[in-house]
């Protein structure tokens, strides 16, 4: 299995809270996701990077920002954290390889948020 | 953009049968690939197969197959001889011309005894 966690795998919050959730890799891969899984909408991309330093917006960004300082780590922020933004998160990781026909994407564990 | 269509929200196949879920897809990318991921109820994201839209052959992996219809726009999953264990919910998955997967709503697939 890909080496990816994500800290915390739990939290409860407040409207109005900043929350930081953190994913973490073993795999030295180039590419790293977030997405927010919902009911009867799959999952969503939020931000992704393609290097450190590197980001960009995916379908879902407003009200998160993202910062990657080294290639094992991504962290989402949530600065002012909504009950909209109630969620499974998940980490994903690919190496994208130049010249590879494909790049799965691992995923880690996700984290549950609930802001109350 | 992509776009990737499930329209089957909920499946039922008893044990030992086959099941098809079905997937579309919209694209403009000329090169792209499907991808099925399976999560069962405890929650994790796990890879099942493949499809890139240049590949001759309909790919395969171990019970997994992929039903590719480039002119229909559809990767169809097909499950043989079904297990209990494969009760969980499907998703279908296109990544075009960057490392972006654009994922359908997906498939909750429960395999009757």
């Amino acid at each position: 299995d890909a080496g990816i966690t994500q800290s915390p795998r739990h939290k409860v919050t407040e409207t109005g809270t900043p929350v930081t959730l953190r994913c973490h890799q073993t795999e030295n891969h180039r590419y790293m996701y977030w997405y927010r899984q919902d009911p009867g909408h799959g999952l969503r991309l939020i931000h992704y990077s393609y290097g450190v330093k590197d980001t960009d917006k995916g379908e879902v960004s407003d009200g998160y920002s993202v910062s990657r300082s080294k290639t094992e780590d991504f962290l989402l922020t949530l600065e002012s954290a909504t009950s909209s933004q109630t969620s499974v998160y998940f980490c994903a990781i690919s190496d994208g390889l130049a010249g590879s026909s494909y790049n799965e994407q691992f995923f880690g564990p996700g984290t549950r948020l609930t802001v109350l | 953009a992509q776009k990737i269509t499930q329209t089957q929200p909920g499946m039922f196949v008893q044990e030992k049968e086959a099941v098809t879920l079905d997937c579309t897809y919209d694209t403009s990318d000329p090169s792209y690939g499907l991808f099925w991921y399976k999560q069962p109820s405890s929650g994790e994201m796990i890879f099942l197969i493949y499809q890139g839209s240049y590949d001759q052959q309909n790919a395969t992996e171990g019970r997994y197959s992929l039903n590719f219809q480039k002119a229909r726009k559809s990767a169809n999953l097909v499950i043989s001889a079904s297990q209990l264990g494969d009760s969980a919910m499907y998703f279908c998955a296109i990544q075009g011309g960057s490392e972006k997967l654009v994922f359908g709503k997906g498939t909750k697939l429960t395999v009757n005894p």
